[in-house]
């Protein structure tokens, strides 16, 4: 069973289209967060929930917006796409925000706006 | 700023051979480190990790090493096979706002181990 998924692996779309990444997680954790990976492969943390409530929000446009209807989901919105925003985004979960939780990946959805 | 970053972007071995992989950090006040292993196509996947008040911690054919001194964290790979191939991330951790403590990624480095 995969711990933590992600739909659509894979997405191409317009500039200035709007669409979503879901994520879900099996595992029974409270906390979730979405990273972004750019070409060069550098992860950089977007956002994280912690039992469905935001704790980390870093400098991302006001264009994305996580939703996290339940602790085991947390989507991702993102408004009026820009090229900048092709990457590849992965979701994650942890058991907690504790010095030595881990963290257990999604496989990824690669954005290519066009 | 501070930040955590790789030495080296690149890396190829010969299979059989050692590996080293290493990465800078040059925040003092991180007390917990980890290092990922990222698959081609896949999500990084936790490989070890080391508290701050160690200096070694040894896994099955990884061995991470860590100089407070001169902030520098390292990821040996014992015989390093074929499948070894991947993106390895050094991420540190500190303390934030209401105690979590979220990683930080340095750059990754580029393992090709040749056969």
């Amino acid at each position: 069973d995969t711990a933590v998924s992600q739909t659509p692996k894979y997405l191409v779309t317009q500039m200035g289209n709007d669409k979503s990444i879901k994520c879900e997680q099996n595992l029974g954790h409270d906390t979730m967060y979405w990273y972004k990976q750019d070409s060069k492969k550098f992860l950089k943390i977007m956002f994280s929930y912690n039992n469905k409530e935001l704790i980390i929000n870093e400098t991302v446009p006001n264009r994305f917006s996580p939703k996290s209807p339940d602790k085991a989901h947390l989507n991702l919105h993102i408004n009026s796409l820009e090229l900048g925003d092709s990457a590849v985004y992965f979701c994650a979960s942890s058991q907690g925000t504790g010095r030595a939780e881990t963290q257990y990946f999604g496989p990824g959805t690669r954005l290519l706006v066009l | 700023g501070e930040s955590v970053g790789l030495h080296l972007p690149t890396l190829s071995v010969q299979e059989g051979d050692n590996s080293i992989i290493n990465c800078a950090y040059s925040n003092s006040a991180s007390d917990y480190f980890i290092w990922y292993k990222q698959e081609s196509g896949k999500g990084p996947q936790f490989i070890i990790d080391i508290r701050s008040n160690m200096d070694k911690r040894q896994g099955q054919r990884v061995t991470v090493l860590l100089n407070k001194t001169v902030k520098h964290l390292s990821l040996q790979i014992a015989a390093t096979q074929p499948g070894d191939s991947a993106v390895y991330f050094c991420a540190e951790k500190r303390g934030g706002s209401g105690g979590s403590y979220i990683p930080t990624f340095g750059r990754g480095t580029s393992l090709i181990v040749h056969p």
